[in-house]
């Protein structure tokens, strides 16, 4: 069964730094890996999709990689801003199958 | 594009009733669809995915006659919470799939907030 871990489970930098936030996962047999930003109460936003052939994905500030050999990928934000705080989960799987989401970082940007 | 809507955004009801949740790929077709919840301050848990005009499949620890889903067709499918009662109260989301898309990227409906009293 698969398991997604990202780490960490929360965060708190002030704005402007850079940030990396990680997620694993134990079976490198996935389609894809989906990188969201939930906000309280709210929907999912997605970021970043990265398919199983591809090594990285990239949208303005945000980079995500993928190892799916070593079941990890990384997601980097650079320059934070106070918008970015969020809950930012990682999913794997996709195509025919639903996806295995991880627990979440919980990342607060301070002003 | 690929735009998925949820109805309704939110409902209130009373424990032992129904409740209906619409899902639907407002401008494509979807190839499946797949209803998750996610009970507060948790991440989200795939409950069952559902093809056009097939039975769902559901998760381990799902009850299918619990949660009935249909999906009858390309744009539509339906969670039916019945005999709901307060451990039912949950945020649902669906998600779709592109059909014939190569990547494989689940779009998600807004979600709908669940309160069983």
């Amino acid at each position: 069964k698969q398991e997604v871990t990202q780490i960490p489970a929360a965060l708190s930098v002030p704005e402007g730094e850079n940030l990396v936030l990680n997620c694993s996962f134990t079976d490198s047999a996935i389609y894809n890996l989906q990188w969201f930003r939930q906000d309280p109460g709210k929907g999912l936003t997605s970021l970043l999709l990265i398919q199983s052939s591809q090594r990285e994905q990239t949208s303005g500030r945000l980079n995500a990689s993928l190892d799916k050999s070593s079941g990890r990928s990384t997601l980097y934000i650079a320059a934070s801003q106070p918008g970015d705080s969020a809950t930012y989960l990682c999913a794997v799987g996709g195509g025919a199958d639903g996806l295995t989401f991880g627990k979440g970082t919980h990342l607060i940007i301070q002003p | 594009g690929a735009v998925v809507s949820q109805h309704p955004s939110r409902v209130i009801c009373k424990s032992g009733t129904s409740v209906k949740i619409e899902c639907r790929s407002l401008d494509f077709q979807a190839t499946t669809m797949f209803w998750y919840r996610q009970f507060p301050k948790q991440s989200l848990m795939l409950m069952a995915t559902s093809n056009e005009g097939s039975k769902a499949t559901y998760e381990q620890g799902v009850e299918k006659d619990k949660f009935l889903i249909n999906h009858a067709s390309l744009t539509l499918s339906t969670l039916t919470v019945t005999s709901a009662h307060p451990e039912d109260s949950s945020f649902y989301i669906c998600s779709a799939t592109l059909k014939g898309s190569p990547s494989g990227e689940q779009y998600f409906g807004p979600g709908t907030r669940l309160t069983v009293t």
